[in-house]
């Protein structure tokens, strides 16, 4: 069964700390990685898309890393800001015609003063 | 802004009830996904549109029905809500259908569903 799976399920840190969240999938096979960020409210916003053969993108403070060997990714989050408080959504796309995306639940991010 | 609109933003429904949650996109998207989104669980595909005319279920079709009314519009419709279809429901569309490498999903802001 294909999953996705992150890690921690929820952080809080301090304004202007840096912090990594990870992402463990067992998606066969595997099309590309992607990241979204979720305000509160909201729907979820693209932050990175990664193919097999990329292992490191980056969307400002954000960077996305990912090694297809161990099936693992991170989303690293440079001086964190409050703006950042939000949840992180690790997603993995399947490939073949009948292709469908997997969501994990995401991370819960809270950035405080 | 261009985007997904979703409509309405909020509904509370009694068992039993129908009601269609409205989606367009202004972005010339080929393809339309509806998705609920459950606490301690990952967004799940409900339906999907992966062109203008065609219509596809996803993996928990079931108590819902779908309209892809032209290429900017696809709505979800309830025929019978039941307390279990609770949910946040969240419209998405993409250029390509599902994941293709390079082609990203924006999302609506969503429609907070309450079946009492």
């Amino acid at each position: 069964k294909n999953q996705v799976e992150q890690s921690p399920q929820s952080l809080i840190i301090l304004e202007g700390k840096n912090c990594t969240l990870q992402c463990n999938y067992t998606v066969s096979p595997f099309s590309n990685l992607r990241w979204y960020k979720q305000d509160t409210g909201r729907g979820p916003v693209s932050l990175t898309i990664m193919t097999f053969s990329e292992n490191t993108k980056s969307n400002g403070r954000y960077t996305a890393t990912l090694d297809a060997d161990t099936k693992q990714s991170s989303l690293h989050i440079t001086a964190s800001q409050l703006s950042d408080s939000a949840s992180y959504i690790c997603v993995v796309s399947v490939a073949g015609t009948a292709s469908k995306l997997t969501f994990g639940t995401g991370t819960r991010l809270q950035v405080t003063l | 802004n261009a985007g997904v609109t979703q409509t309405p933003k909020f509904q509370v429904l009694k068992t039993g009830q129908s009601m269609t949650l409205q989606c367009a996109q202004d972005m010339n998207h080929n393809s339309m996904y509806w998705y609920r989104q459950d606490p301690g669980m990952g967004l799940r595909l409900i339906y999907y549109s992966a062109s203008e005319g065609t219509t596809d279920k996803g993996e928990v079709p079931n108590g819902y029905n779908v309209s892809r009314l032209n290429k900017r519009e696809f709505s979800l419709r309830l025929e019978s809500a039941a307390p279990s279809q609770t949910s946040v429901y969240f419209c998405a569309s993409s250029e390509a259908s599902f994941g293709a490498v390079g082609y990203g999903y924006t999302f609506g802001s969503g429609t907070r569903l309450t079946v009492v």
